[in-house]
């Protein structure tokens, strides 16, 4: 099946800083989707993305579909305390496969104060 | 408003007990799912259900068992539980498939096999 490489496993940073991570996959995907898990809660969407090349923010956080259809990145900026938690992409194919998302294992963030 | 809705939230069995977990929705949500999450693995499909009645593997299947005989239930059988089952068990839910690439989650089932 498809499988998504997101990098990096895990980040420790201070607080204030700017975060980036990111997804590849040898497949191309239709949607590109970033959640955030909370720890002891299940993932909450954060970003989707429909198009290749978009860019699309959300408070602090900025999200772009690579032009290739095979990566996404994920920027936050100005970071605090309660950007703590694991952050997942997940691809969709589209077509008869709208049910499916496929996850990358996560980045595991956390913020020093 | 109450979402996703998972029970229990902690369980021990012992190897070669069967359980239910409990998934029910008040969304009206079409789609369910059930996901597993082991550490540092990201979340695997199980089984899904894209209405009452239907439902359809996922990416590992193996060794447990869903129906759909509601809109809102979606529960999930495990059958002769196997260590390697141990793992924390997510439901979702969505009205329109991944097209809008939205799922709400419940808060997760952690299951511990001895």
């Amino acid at each position: 099946g498809q499988q998504l490489n997101q990098s990096p496993q895990s980040m420790f940073i201070q607080e204030g800083e700017d975060v980036s991570m990111n997804c590849t996959s040898s497949s191309i995907f239709n949607t590109w989707l970033w959640y955030k898990q909370d720890p002891g809660e299940g993932p909450v969407l954060l970003i989707a993305l429909y198009k290749a090349g978009e860019l699309t923010s959300n408070g602090r956080l900025t999200a772009q579909f690579g032009i290739t259809r095979k990566d996404s990145f994920l920027n936050i900026s100005a970071s605090i305390p309660s950007d703590v938690g694991i952050y997942f992409c997940a691809g969709q194919l589209g077509g008869g496969s709208n049910y499916k998302l496929t996850f990358g294992k996560g980045t595991l963030l956390t913020v020093n104060p | 408003n109450a979402g996703v809705t998972q029970t229990p939230k902690f369980r021990i069995l012992k190897i070669g007990q069967s359980m239910t977990l409990q998934c029910a929705q008040d969304m009206n949500h079409n789609y369910m799912y059930w996901y597993r999450q082991d550490p540092g693995m990201g979340l695997k499909l199980i089984y899904y259900s894209v209405g009452a009645g239907i439902t359809d593997k996922g990416e590992v299947p193996n060794g447990y068992n869903v129906s759909r005989s509601t809109t809102e239930d979606f529960p999930l059988r495990l059958e002769l539980a196997a260590p390697s089952q141990t793992s924390v068990y997510f439901c979702a839910s969505s009205y329109l498939g991944t097209l809008t690439g939205e799922l709400f989650f419940g808060e997760g089932s952690r299951l511990t096999v001895l």
